[in-house]
């Protein structure tokens, strides 16, 4: 079974200041991982995605995010965060074996204030 | 346009009477998932299906069912709600691999008094 765990139920930052969301998992088996993003009232967007490869993930909105294999870790960061970035961010892990239901950690509100 | 259509968006309803969550995708996916949101606790999966007549439970499918007759529905069943199902509920699909992120539909605030 899979776990995930995001350290941070709240992170307060000003507009344009840098963030970082922290994403632990625990799984038994490699995996995939994924960041989804839900603005108010609506439902999940993805953000980006690790599946093999360069550990360094680029997404949408210029987020992106670093698989950590040894400490088993996939924390989203953005440079400079923007008003709109003011949304609830979903770290989330499978098993990379087919057909794999998705784990989600519990989330992190991200609130940018001017 | 590729997308999850849940319906209603909103219920507010009684204890004990029965109800369905409908959602529909356009994309052919093979895999279809239903999730509760809850403040402070995430999203836990509910109920899934691999594809038609194939359905499993989640974490937390206690209270509900589901069926899977048609690819592209994948209704959800509250046959006797209680106040404690008060949730935030999602659709979502993908194809079958599970390196294929899912596409969720916009939410059913479901209220049960």
């Amino acid at each position: 079974a899979q776990s995930v765990t995001q350290l941070d139920s709240q992170v307060p930052v000003f507009e344009e200041a840098p963030v970082e969301l922290r994403c632990n998992y625990s799984s038994s088996v490699s995996v995939y991982l994924f960041w989804y993003v839900q603005y108010p009232n609506q439902g999940l967007q993805l953000l980006l995605k690790y599946l093999s490869g360069s550990t360094l993930v680029k997404g949408i909105n210029g987020f992106e995010a670093e698989f950590n294999k040894s400490q088993t870790s996939f924390h989203l960061r953005k440079p400079s965060v923007h008003i709109s970035d003011t949304a609830e961010y979903f770290c989330a892990v499978s098993p990379n074996s087919g057909y794999s239901t998705l784990t989600f950690g519990k989330g992190t509100m991200l609130l940018v204030s001017p | 346009e590729a997308q999850v259509t849940q319906n209603p968006r909103y219920l507010i309803t009684v204890t004990g009477k029965k109800l369905t969550v409908t959602c529909s995708q356009n994309m052919n996916h093979e895999y279809m998932s239903w999730y509760r949101q809850d403040p402070g606790l995430g999203l836990r999966q509910i109920y899934y299906s691999m594809n038609v007549e194939v359905t499993d439970k989640g974490d937390v499918p206690e209270g509900y069912k589901v069926s899977r007759k048609e690819k592209r529905n994948f209704p959800l069943i509250l046959e006797s709600p209680s106040p404690n199902q008060t949730s935030l509920y999602f659709c979502a699909s993908r194809p079958g691999q599970g390196n294929q992120p899912q596409h969720f539909g916009d939410g059913t605030r479901l209220s049960i008094l």
